[in-house]
């Protein structure tokens, strides 16, 4: 089955606790992203990757780290987390290779990730 | 800057009935509009989009149509189900001259219950 995997489901964690979520997805996208949900401000790029050993930063990337050294994986780490990044994160992907301008960019999300840092 | 917005941050249908979700947005400059359901402790998923060249787009019982003069889109269900309950996600991409993948950009969200 095509997905997008992230663990963990949920995290509590304090203040200054380094923490990295796994982003894993089968289906040989070569885009890969991740996006933070919070309240009354919809869905945000923190950081993305066309391709392996290729990041580059969102919109919100402060305190936040990535890296994209096998195709299939992108992990987001944050070095020390602060409250202000309790949130619902989400990872995405899509293809960037010979399919259609609209089939590109419809990303496929995975099921989420709930961080709260205390 | 929000450049893709939703006001209704929720919309109650009866059953049958259609449902309409707005979205408006302020950049001329983007290619093609999304639309993403989500359902509790699941991420989005991809529902229904239209090209800026298009004016309307129609999937079975979902429609989104497009007002460029306006900056405005919407998407009908019609007739809406118990199982549309959830929140919708416009979102909208403004696509790299390379043509790959480019970045989402999310409206806030309207949480649709289609009631008995």
């Amino acid at each position: 089955e095509a997905q997008v995997t992230q663990n963990p489901r949920y995290l509590i964690t304090v203040t200054g606790k380094k923490l990295t979520v796994t982003c894993s997805q089968n289906m040989n996208h070569e885009y890969m992203s991740w996006y933070r949900q919070d309240p009354g401000l919809g869905l945000r790029q923190i950081y993305y990757s066309m391709n392996v050993e290729v990041t580059d930063k969102g919109d919100v990337p402060e305190g936040y780290k990535v890296s994209r050294k096998e195709k299939r994986n992108f992990p987001l780490i944050l070095e020390s987390p602060s409250p202000n990044q309790t949130s619902l994160y989400f990872c995405a992907s899509s293809s960037s290779g010979t399919s259609g301008i609209l089939a590109k960019n419809i990303q496929y999300f995975g099921a989420g990730t709930r961080l709260s840092v205390l | 800057d929000q450049q893709v917005k939703q006001n209704s941050p929720s919309l109650s249908v009866q059953e049958g009935r259609i449902s309409i979700l707005n979205c408006d947005y302020t950049n001329s400059m983007f290619d093609y509009f999304l639309w993403y359901k989500k359902y509790p402790a699941e991420g989005p998923t991809f529902l229904i989009s239209i090209s800026s060249i298009k004016d309307k787009n129609e999937d079975g019982r979902f429609t989104v149509f497009l007002n460029k003069s306006a900056k405005h889109l919407s998407l009908h269900i019609v007739p809406s189900q118990p199982g549309d309950s959830a929140v919708y996600f416009c979102a909208a991409i403004r696509v790299r001259k390379t043509g790959t993948a480019s970045k989402l950009t999310f409206g806030t969200g309207t949480r649709l219950q289609v009631t008995l």
